[in-house]
């Protein structure tokens, strides 16, 4: 059974603060990663994929990925009250018919 | 222009009734996939299908059966409701199946509600 474990949170941080989001994956065949916002009631937003080795920035977003320890995860720099939302981690493996499996998403309040 | 679309956003039915939701992509993807969203916001998926072709089934009991008329639609109809099948059901489609291809985008959701 492919796990993907996110600590549900809630993860508190002032604004304007760094966010650490982390999450763990136990299939080492995992390829790609990504990361999803979800806000509440809404669909998952893509944020940011990852699939090798080493950070990923795009913006106020970094993506943190270490396959030796199946950890991937997302800092959120500048935190703003706009950044409140349940982020989810999701991970997949190279092959076609293996399933995107989502973390159970920590949810992520930034305090103005 | 919406991306992933699905009808309707929502349903409330009586146990045992039987109904569909529908899902149409205008990204031009081949991948098409149905998630289920439980109460405690676990997302699930499914099914998906690769070019109308059903690729991944994942123990869904076989009350709910997908049907994808082309690539641009992936439909689920729901036989004989049941309260457990409340829920947030969610489309979403890729470009492909593996790897850098599946960046999945998501419809708006379709909340079921079974009384």
């Amino acid at each position: 059974q492919k796990e993907v474990e996110q600590n549900s949170g809630p993860l508190s941080v002032p604004e304007g603060a760094i966010a650490s989001l982390n999450c763990t994956y136990s299939d080492r065949g995992s390829q790609s990663f990504f990361w999803y916002r979800q806000y509440s009631g809404k669909s998952p937003e893509l944020i940011m994929f990852i699939y090798s080795n080493g950070d990923k920035e795009d913006g106020r977003f970094t993506a943190q990925l270490n396959k030796a320890s199946q950890y991937v995860s997302l800092l959120i720099r500048d935190s703003q009250p706009s950044d409140s939302a349940t982020y989810l981690c999701a991970v997949i493996g190279n092959s076609g018919n293996t399933p995107l499996v989502f973390g159970k998403g920590t949810r992520l309040s930034v305090i103005a | 222009d919406t991306a992933v679309s699905q009808t309707p956003k929502y349903l409330v039915t009586q146990m045992g009734n039987d109904k569909s939701i529908k899902c149409e992509q205008n990204l031009g993807h081949d991948t098409m996939y149905w998630y289920k969203q439980d109460s405690k916001k676990f997302l699930k998926i499914m099914f998906s299908y690769n070019n109308k072709e059903l690729i991944i089934n994942e123990t869904v009991p076989n009350r709910f059966s997908p049907k994808s008329p082309d690539k641009a639609h992936l439909n689920l109809h729901i036989n004989s409701l049941e309260l457990g099948d409340s829920a947030v059901y969610f489309c979403a489609s890729s470009l492909g199946l593996a790897g850098t291809y599946n960046e999945q985008f998501f419809g708006p959701g379709t909340r079921l509600t079974v009384l």
